[in-house]
């Protein structure tokens, strides 16, 4: 079946621009996570969704990060007026439901570099 | 705060060896953590899950121990192969999901 899609895989923008990116789960899970990564570190925890509602936000930095998943399934990450130290790789992990012995899927990452 | 550490230099071993990487946390009681694998340009992919109350883990080749009282997690591969060549990333597991990763360790095998 398939995995954990995430669009686009590559985003340039300028700073000061908005962004959006795009996480498909599979289908029927009920989590998702969104993680960012930079470079030679171990992702960091942003936001997880338990169906439709964000059931913890507390690692998205500041009030320029806000992410939906408003039917319980598709979730889009926004940035808005973007920054040069948001450029990261963004990943998207989805699990059956949340618990600690639930196994995440990641998605390959939206690779995002601001200008 | 929850802190956790992985050796940030990259492993090199030979072919056939066992590699062996360290994963140790402080500030946090994690009732499970988790060891996945993460190759260039891809998301990691899970390997193992190891709970506070079992000291070792076995799948195939890979095994996981879990020591409380040193707040530390090993972590084997047994007949190393080239193709186990990757960055292994060790997380703590909240309650709800949310995971907390060390910065990972690369892994090199040489034939």
């Amino acid at each position: 079946g398939a995995g954990v899609s995430q669009t686009p895989s590559n985003k340039v923008t300028e700073k000061g621009k908005y962004v959006e990116l795009r996480c498909d789960p599979i289908s029927g899970h009920t989590a998702l996570y969104w993680y960012r990564q930079s470079l030679g570190q171990g992702p960091e925890f942003l936001i997880y969704f338990q169906g439709t509602g964000a059931a913890d936000d507390s690692g998205l930095p500041n009030d320029r990060f806000f992410a939906v998943r408003p039917e319980g399934s598709v979730s889009t990450l926004k940035i808005q007026r973007t920054e040069r130290g948001d450029s990261a790789v963004y990943l998207c992990a989805s699990s059956v439901r949340q618990g600690a012995r639930e196994t995440q899927y990641f998605g390959p990452g939206t690779r995002l570099l601001v200008l | 705060s929850q802190k956790i550490e992985q050796n940030s230099e990259a492993l090199n071993i030979q072919e056939g060896k066992t590699a062996t990487l360290t994963c140790n946390y402080t500030n946090y009681s994690p009732a499970y953590l988790q060891w996945y694998r993460q190759d260039p340009g891809r998301g990691p992919v899970f390997l193992l899950l190891i709970r506070e109350n079992e000291k070792e883990k076995r799948k195939e080749r890979l095994k996981v121990t879990f020591d409380t009282t040193l707040k530390q997690s090993l972590f084997h591969i047994t007949a190393s192969q080239p193709a186990d060549s990757a960055t292994y990333l060790c997380a703590l597991v909240s309650n709800t999901g949310k995971l907390i990763f060390g910065q990972g360790t690369t892994l090199q095998v040489k034939p």
